[in-house]
């Protein structure tokens, strides 16, 4: 069964910058793509950007361009989301979820950035 | 504020029918398919209509979708008390170089 499993929970300063993974499973890692979407505490979901795992193309949303960095490694079927220069709005669920370019159907589980001095 | 916009609450008693409304514009529900999302508490969202009205499997066929021109609607009938849940549609937006947008979701309680 399709399977994304991301890293666990983090606590950061502002200024500083996070790296969460999401490890795929159960599919051909290479055949979706995926998509990160992010939710504040008690807000909606936000979209942040995709990426292609076949080539490592992405497309970022607006917002978030110049901040953050999408990757993947192919040999761990893995992809990672960097957000840098972090602020207490970042605090949020980042969710990894797989999908085609326009759409999403698997969502990880979650991970919890709590941006906090 | 979100690109589609959804009621931020609905309610109903059990068994009774409910729907949820989704509006967007032309450069997304009107030239895209919807989606829409089920978030029960604590949890992450799961995808319960793709392609406006398609259930994926093992989505009960008491939810169903619909989309005309810049909107659609989820229905909901024979209402659960397990349906108690936050609800967001989403679609594909043409503009600033394509990406996905969001409702700003509707608490569903269930009485």
């Amino acid at each position: 069964q399709v399977q994304l499993v991301q890293s666990g929970a983090e606590v950061k300063k502002p200024g500083a910058s996070v790296k969460v993974s999401c490890k795929a499973s159960g599919y051909t890692f290479t055949s979706y793509y995926i998509h990160w979407v992010r939710q504040a505490p008690g807000q909606g979901l936000e979209w942040m950007g995709i990426i292609n795992p076949s080539g490592g193309s992405t497309n970022y949303a607006q917002e978030f361009q110049g901040r953050v960095t999408m990757t993947r490694d192919t040999s761990t079927s893995t992809v990672y989301m960097e957000l840098r220069r972090l602020r207490s709005e970042d605090t949020a669920v980042y969710y990894c979820a797989r999908g085609g370019k326009r759409f999403v159907d698997y969502w990880g589980q979650g991970t919890l950035v709590t941006v906090s001095s | 504020q979100s690109v589609l916009t959804q009621p931020p609450s609905a309610s109903g008693t059990p068994g009774q029918r409910v729907t949820i409304s989704c509006s967007g514009s032309s450069s997304n529900i009107g030239s895209h398919t919807v989606n829409w999302y089920q978030q029960l508490p604590r949890t992450a969202p799961k995808l319960l209509i793709y392609n406006n009205n398609q259930r994926p499997s093992g989505v009960p066929d008491r939810f169903s979708g619909s989309k005309s021109g810049t909107s659609a609607s989820l229905a909901i009938s024979g209402l659960q008390s397990e349906d108690e849940a936050d609800y967001y549609c989403a679609a594909w937006d043409d503009s600033l170089n394509g990406h996905v947008v969001f409702g700003g979701g509707t608490k569903l309680t269930v009485l």
